[in-house]
């Protein structure tokens, strides 16, 4: 099976402007969790959505938002970025429901200027 | 909330050492705990797992123990190898839950 896919790999952008990231999950898994990760604040959980429902959030501003499809992919959204939010944003899948294992991405590297 | 604290957040052993990363959590709700290693410029990977209705797991070089009474679990690596070195995390979930990460430990295998 293809493993979970991020895009872009890699983004500027500047302060201000807002910015939309995309996970595909694994095939068959319908839990897709955000997580933003920095050198000194380590993984921070975003989100999670299950069959298209947000069913977790984390502590994060009402700036960050997703969205999950019919299909499991997801999105995520920041508007009006602030220097702070330059991180990897990683994304993570798992079946959902009764099972745990999550299997990450390979991140959304946010460069804000 | 959850919280998950870890130790040490740097070790360095000799190769062919034991490595023993530790993680305490708060919350006697979460019954689901996974290692994660991240190499450098890559994702985190899925190295190990226990549930909280078992008391240890081995996987070859590396093993979990969980002690749930003291609310801790434990990462051990043996017979280190150079491409052990990275940055290992713990996490703490349950049923409905979200991960909770440790802050992570970054683990130096010397040749």
């Amino acid at each position: 099976k293809a493993g979970v896919t991020q895009t872009p790999r890699y983004l500027i952008k500047t302060r201000g402007q807002q910015v939309t990231l995309s996970c595909s999950p694994i095939s068959g898994h319908r839990s897709v969790s955000w997580y933003q990760q920095t050198p000194g604040q380590g993984l921070q959980f975003l989100f999670e959505y299950f069959s298209e429902t947000q069913r977790n959030k984390g502590n994060f501003p009402g700036r960050f938002s997703g969205r999950q499809f019919s299909n499991s992919r997801s999105e995520m959204n920041v508007s009006t970025l602030e220097l702070g939010d330059s991180a990897l944003y990683l994304c993570a899948s798992s079946l959902g429901r009764d099972t745990y294992e999550q299997y990450f991405g390979p991140g959304t590297r946010l460069t804000v200027t | 909330g959850e919280n998950v604290e870890q130790h040490p957040s740097t070790l360095s052993v000799q190769e062919g050492d034991s490595a023993v990363i530790k993680c305490t959590y708060s919350d006697s709700a979460s019954n689901y705990f996974p290692w994660y290693k991240q190499e450098l410029g890559k994702r985190p990977q899925l190295i190990i797992d226990i549930r909280s209705n078992v008391g240890e797991k081995k996987d070859q070089r590396i093993a979990v123990t969980l002690n749930k009474t003291a609310k801790h679990f434990s990462l051990h690596i043996t017979e280190t190898q150079p491409e052990d070195s990275a940055v290992y995390f713990c996490a703490a979930s349950g049923y409905g839950q979200n991960f909770v990460f440790g802050p992570g430990t970054r683990l130096s295998v010397l040749p």
